[in-house]
């Protein structure tokens, strides 16, 4: 069972360019979740998604966009990126969500630097 | 907007001692409260997680507490060892499937 898987896992960004962070889970869990982490800080929810189609803003949306076609995956997107955007990124995901009491999975995260 | 604190935010204590980890959270109006491991360069990991309506949860050595009426968690280690070494972040849940995290306490249990 592979649970939540990022890729990749390590990447250096120049100013302006754009990417995506990919993010699939295998536990056909509902609710999928973005978030940052900065030295020293604990995780900021970037965007999340109840389920397939339906997504909404967390708590530091500027400068990201998401999808979410599938129950499977759930891709972050990086539009003109900038130093600001230098961090540690988490895809996470729990089944049902709205009414459980089931904990996240998180993946190992992606480290992003951008120069 | 929801405010989560922990305190301490780094604590180093010898071998075999018991601990508490604090967790503070400014809004009540909760539907559980998480407490996470995370060791150097990895994701999270779920250590126990406390229904809004509950008082505490076990888990072998750990035993997290939730008072919500006064924004308070306490995670306690009985009998320390050095694997358990790492950050410890705790998180607060609405019933929205919003979350938000303390900035975690640092844990170092020295041999």
């Amino acid at each position: 069972n592979a649970g939540v898987t990022q890729t990749p896992k390590f990447r250096i960004l120049k100013i302006g360019q754009s990417m995506t962070l990919q993010c699939a889970q295998d536990m056909n869990h509902n609710y999928m979740y973005w978030y940052r982490q900065d030295p020293g800080m604990g995780l900021k929810l970037i965007y999340y998604s109840v389920g397939a189609g339906i997504t909404d803003k967390g708590e530091v949306p500027n400068g990201y966009n998401v999808s979410r076609s599938t129950t499977e995956d759930f891709p972050l997107r990086l539009e003109l990126a900038a130093p600001s955007q230098t961090s540690v990124y988490f895809c996470a995901s729990n089944p049902q969500g709205k009414y459980s009491n089931q904990p996240q999975h998180f993946g190992d995260g992606t480290r992003l630097s951008i120069l | 907007k929801q405010e989560v604190t922990q305190i301490p935010a780094a604590l180093s204590v010898p071998e075999g001692e018991n601990l508490v980890l604090n967790c503070s959270f400014t809004d009540s109006a909760i539907y559980n409260l998480q407490w996470f491991r995370q060791d150097p360069g990895k994701g999270l990991t779920s250590l126990l997680l406390i229904q809004s309506s509950q008082r505490e949860q076990t888990s072998g050595r750990l035993n997290a507490s939730l008072d919500k009426s006064s924004g308070r968690s306490t995670l306690y280690i009985a009998a320390s060892q050095p694997g358990d070494s790492a950050t410890y972040l705790c998180a607060v849940y609405t019933n929205a499937g919003k979350s938000t995290f303390g900035d975690g306490t640092t844990l170092t249990v020295k041999p």
